[in-house]
């Protein structure tokens, strides 16, 4: 089946620190992937996302390229701040399927 | 104005009760969904509608019956509540995502508790 794996958190960064969140995904045929961010007490916002193969998703400071040869959507951000504070969640959707299949989530936190 | 909205936003209540959560969005979408998130922060989808047509129902005890009076509009109707079913439950829209790149646009969740 399709499934969506996300590094285990929480994470803990300084300020100004480089951000990695690694996401595989199993999925036949060619997904849709995303991240989305949850800010403390809210809903679901997007951050970015890629439909094909080799296509780099950006907002915010935040990249994510789609590699099909190692299926992986890693979020990458230079430079972190406080804000930054949030639950993370990758996600997948097929075509066809009407739905998102999301990672664990990883919970981020910067410290000033 | 706000695009997708639930009501209420906090919900506690004793088990055995049956209790409504309401959803709009007015963002012409034409697909709707129901998604949980544990306590854990894991989400998986509940319902798909599109149209006002159910398309997903993903295997959710038949406790829990969605109804879309119209596309703009889909509710949770949830019977003899369980201490199980507390958790946040989110609605969203998205254009007809049956091309599966469709942004999905997610209300602000209810909080369910159970007691």
């Amino acid at each position: 089946g399709n499934s969506v794996t996300q590094m285990e958190g929480p994470v803990t960064l300084s300020e100004e620190a480089f951000l990695t969140i690694n996401c595989t995904y199993t999925a036949t045929g060619y997904p849709s992937l995303f991240w989305y961010v949850q800010y403390p007490g809210e809903g679901l916002q997007l951050l970015l996302k890629a439909t094909k193969a080799d296509d780099k998703g950006s907002n915010k400071g935040f990249e994510a390229t789609y590699r099909k040869e190692t299926t992986s959507f890693h979020l990458e951000k230079g430079s972190v701040q406080v804000s930054d504070s949030a639950v993370y969640f990758c996600a997948l959707s097929r075509q066809g399927a009407q739905k998102l299949v999301f990672g664990q989530g990883t919970r981020l936190t910067i410290n000033p | 104005d706000t695009a997708v909205s639930q009501t209420p936003k906090y919900l506690v209540t004793q088990m055995g009760n049956d209790k409504s959560i309401k959803c709009e969005q007015n963002l012409g979408h034409d697909t709707m969904y129901w998604y949980k998130q544990d306590s854990k922060k894991f989400l998986k989808i509940m319902f798909s509608y599109n149209n006002k047509e159910l398309i997903i129902n993903e295997t959710v005890p038949n406790r829990f019956s969605p109804k879309s009076p119209d596309k703009a509009h889909l509710n949770l109707h949830i019977n003899s509540l369980e201490l199980g079913d507390s958790a946040v439950y989110f609605c969203a829209s998205s254009q007809d995502s049956r091309g599966g790149g469709e942004t999905q646009y997610f209300g602000p969740g209810t909080r369910l508790l159970v007691l």
